[in-house]
């Protein structure tokens, strides 16, 4: 049973627009959410993260938002770099009871074209 | 520093095979996670351990797989008589272990094909 939702496989995005990549999550028990990024052949890097105590996050390019009551949360990447093209991947935890364990969706491929 | 790091980088082996995957945290981390991921598929909590308490086994598919921790060093992840379904990209990931708000750093991961 999937927890963690991404319903988009794939987003194609001009260089310097916006990327914005969703996920959904089905566990209200989830408090801490983090969206990774994963190039080929290597692991997933962390990007950015989020308590639930907060509905947003940002740092620098990226920004993390929260809606508890729709369970659901994104990212955005503003401008958007040909760089930026890999493999997201959202994240949640429920610390309380599942101490690290992370729940990862499918992942969106982003590609940022020139 | 070194980053995590994973042998072998692919494996490949027969159906019934057993076999060994290895994991060398970042100096100091004292949490270590071991996931998989299937093609097509999201990463697939395995296996957690932190520091001398009992792991966290409860990912684990089947008794074929089992892990162990030198410590608060190495680990290995055992899959014993190998089957198709167990094709993958295994992750290993560490984390400081001192907290509840911490960043897990990956390994690049061991390709096992079952032929």
């Amino acid at each position: 049973d999937q927890q963690v939702k991404q319903n988009s496989p794939s987003l194609s995005v001009q260089e310097g627009r916006i990327s914005i990549l969703n996920c959904d999550y089905t566990n209200s028990m989830f408090d801490y959410f983090l969206w990774y990024k994963k190039y080929p052949a290597e692991g997933p890097t962390f990007l950015i993260s989020i308590s639930s105590i907060k509905d947003k996050n940002e740092d620098g390019r990226f920004t993390v938002f929260l809606n508890k009551s729709a369970k659901h949360l994104s990212l955005h990447i503003v401008p958007s770099q040909p760089g930026d093209s890999a493999v997201y991947f959202c994240a949640a935890s429920d610390r309380r009871s599942t101490l690290g364990r992370l729940y990862f969706g499918r992942g969106t491929q982003l590609t940022v074209w020139p | 520093g070194a980053g995590v790091s994973q042998s072998p980088s692919n494996k490949v082996t027969e159906k019934g095979k057993d076999v060994e995957l290895r994991c060398d945290p970042i100096s100091g981390h004292t949490a270590l996670y071991w996931y998989r991921q299937r093609l097509g598929q999201g990463l697939e909590f395995l296996i957690y351990f932190q520091g001398n308490s009992a792991p966290d086994k409860s990912g684990l598919p089947s008794d074929r797989f089992s892990a162990e921790r030198t410590g608060e060093s190495v680990s290995t992840l055992t899959i014993q008589r190998t089957q198709q379904e167990d094709s993958a990209v295994y992750l290993c990931a560490s984390s400081l272990g001192q907290g509840l708000q911490e960043t897990q750093y990956f390994g690049p991961g061991t390709r096992l094909l079952v032929l």
